[in-house]
């Protein structure tokens, strides 16, 4: 089972400030096709997960631009350029490329 | 619109069986693999099962393999979750997922308790 390690867990931020989400998986993730399945979701409080980007660097349909993400291989990051309130919850990444899917813990991101 | 509206979901004692469904609607049903995620309250996300686009293929998570069932019916638009030998520690919200168009429903609460 591929294991992935997010940090930080928590992440207290100044609205208006950047944000940064480090994710890195025990095993490549890069597939024979020479994609790599590494997802970033969002879980607002009281809400579903939604997908903010795909294969590592994608934005989903409607995702502010805002939020990026880049990586390789192993090692991946989420970036939020300045935080707004609705930002507030928790951020997971997910691997796509091997069975069983898993998730990183989960870095809550709240406002100071 | 895309929508996954999840169903089945209640109180069951230890033991016991429930059948969640989904119903899909807004996209090609047929034309994606589909999993179900769950969430233990306070907790984070756990991959339960997936289900390729013909249902010829399925694979789950070590904690249900052998107690859990993954199925489709494309005809319908509705993949479905047979659970049985419930343990308290499936108590969790469960979703149903469409990973490759990015798509999550509302979950819902499976409650295993005596």
């Amino acid at each position: 089972e591929i294991v992935m390690t997010q940090t930080p867990l928590s992440s207290p931020v100044t609205l208006g400030q950047p944000a940064s989400i480090s994710c890195r998986s025990s095993q490549s993730l890069v597939q024979s096709n020479g994609k790599t399945y590494l997802s970033w979701l969002q879980q607002r409080p009281g809400q579903p997960p939604r997908l903010l980007i795909y294969e590592i660097s994608n934005r989903f349909s409607g995702v502010p631009d805002r939020f990026s993400g880049s990586g390789a291989g192993t090692d991946f990051t989420l970036k939020i350029s300045r935080v707004e309130a609705e930002d507030v919850g928790v951020y997971y990444c997910m691997q796509g490329a091997h069975f069983p899917r898993t998730f990183g813990q989960g870095t809550k991101v709240e406002i100071k | 619109e895309v929508q996954l509206l999840e169903s089945g979901g209640g109180l069951v004692q230890p033991g016991g069986s429930l059948r969640l469904s989904c119903a899909a609607s807004g996209f090609t049903f047929s034309s994606y693999d589909m999993s179900w995620v769950r969430q233990a309250p306070g907790m984070g996300l756990e991959w339960v099962a997936g289900i390729s686009t013909d249902g010829s293929l399925r694979d789950y998570a070590d904690s249900v393999k052998g107690r859990f069932t993954i199925s489709r019916d494309n005809s319908k638009n509705t993949l479905y979750l047979q659970m049985n030998s419930l343990r308290v520690d499936d108590t969790a919200v469960y979703y149903c997922a469409n990973f490759g168009g990015g798509h999550w429903g509302q979950g819902t609460l499976v409650t295993v308790s005596s």
